[in-house]
C-alpha cells in the first residue's frame, strides 16, 4: 500500500535553513514527487515538484535522493510566514496523492 | 485567474442523511480530485475524476461516491452520514490526468454531522 513517512514536528529558528525529510519507498519511475504546505485556516499550496533532479524556485529547493525513495524539503531562510503543515507525496498512478499526517514546522523568532 | 470555488463553506447533517458538495476548479483545469482532512487521520484521498470519469479512488466506503460533468466541475455525494464523517472536505484542480501537474487546492468545505 502507498505510504509516505514524515516527521511529525520540526522546529527551526527564523533566518536558519531547514530541511524537512520525507520517505516514500512505493514510488515507481514515472511518480513525480509533490509538496504542499497548509497555513492555518487554508487549503493545502503548493511548493515545489520534482521527478529525478534537485529542483530549485523561489519558495524552496527539492533534494531527490538517488534511489528516489526519500526526498528533502528545504527552505533556504525560514520565516515565520513559513510556519505551517508540510507534506509530502509522490503522485501514483498519474495523480493518486497519498498524503500522510505531514510535518508541523514552528519558526521561533 | 478565480481559484477553486467550493461550495457551501459550512454544512450541518444529521445521522442517516446525505449531503452533496460542490467543486469548481479553475478554469481549463480537467482533473478534480476529493480529499478528507480529519485531526486524527490527516489528509486523505478520495478520488480523481478526470474527463468525467473516475481515474484514481482511495479506501474509502461506498457511501462516498463522486461525478464529474462536461464543464470539469465535480460535485462528491456522502450518503447515509455517519458521526465519523465529520471533516474538512478539500476539492483540489489540476490541468490534466499526469504526475506532474501540480494541484490547486480550494478552501473546503467544512461539514459538521450531529
Amino acid at each position: 500500500d502507498a505510504k509516505t513517512t514524515q516527521p511529525n514536528s520540526m522546529e527551526s529558528n527564523e533566518e536558519e535553513p531547514v530541511h524537512l525529510p520525507c520517505n516514500h519507498s512505493t514510488i515507481s519511475g514515472t511518480d513525480y514527487i509533490h509538496w504542499y504546505r497548509q497555513l492555518p485556516s487554508q487549503g493545502p499550496e503548493y511548493v515545489i515538484h520534482g521527478l529525478t533532479s534537485n529542483v530549485n524556485n523561489r519558495m524552496a529547493s527539492l533534494a531527490i535522493a538517488e534511489d528516489r525513495k526519500s526526498s528533502t524539503l528545504i527552505l533556504h531562510r525560514a520565516t515565520l510566514r513559513d510556519a505551517a503543515v508540510y507534506y509530502c507525496t509522490p503522485a501514483y498512478n498519474n495523480n493518486d496523492m497519498r498524503f500522510g499526517a505531514g510535518t508541523r514546522l514552528t519558526v521561533k523568532p | 485567474k478565480a481559484g477553486v470555488t467550493q461550495t457551501p463553506r459550512y454544512l450541518i447533517k444529521t445521522r442517516g442523511q446525505q449531503v452533496t458538495l460542490s467543486c469548481s476548479p479553475i478554469s481549463g483545469h480537467r482533473s478534480v480530485s476529493w480529499y478528507q482532512q480529519t485531526p486524527g487521520q490527516g489528509l486523505q484521498f478520495l478520488f480523481e475524476y478526470f474527463s468525467e470519469t473516475q481515474r484514481n479512488k482511495g479506501n474509502f466506503p461506498g457511501r462516498f461516491s463522486g461525478r464529474q460533468f462536461s464543464n470539469s466541475r465535480s460535485e462528491m455525494n456522502v450518503s447515509t452520514l455517519e458521526l465519523g464523517d465529520s471533516a474538512l472536505y478539500l476539492c483540489a484542480s489540476s490541468l490534466g490526468h499526469s504526475s506532474y501537474n501540480e494541484q490547486f487546492f480550494g478552501p473546503g468545505t467544512r461539514l459538521t454531522v450531529l
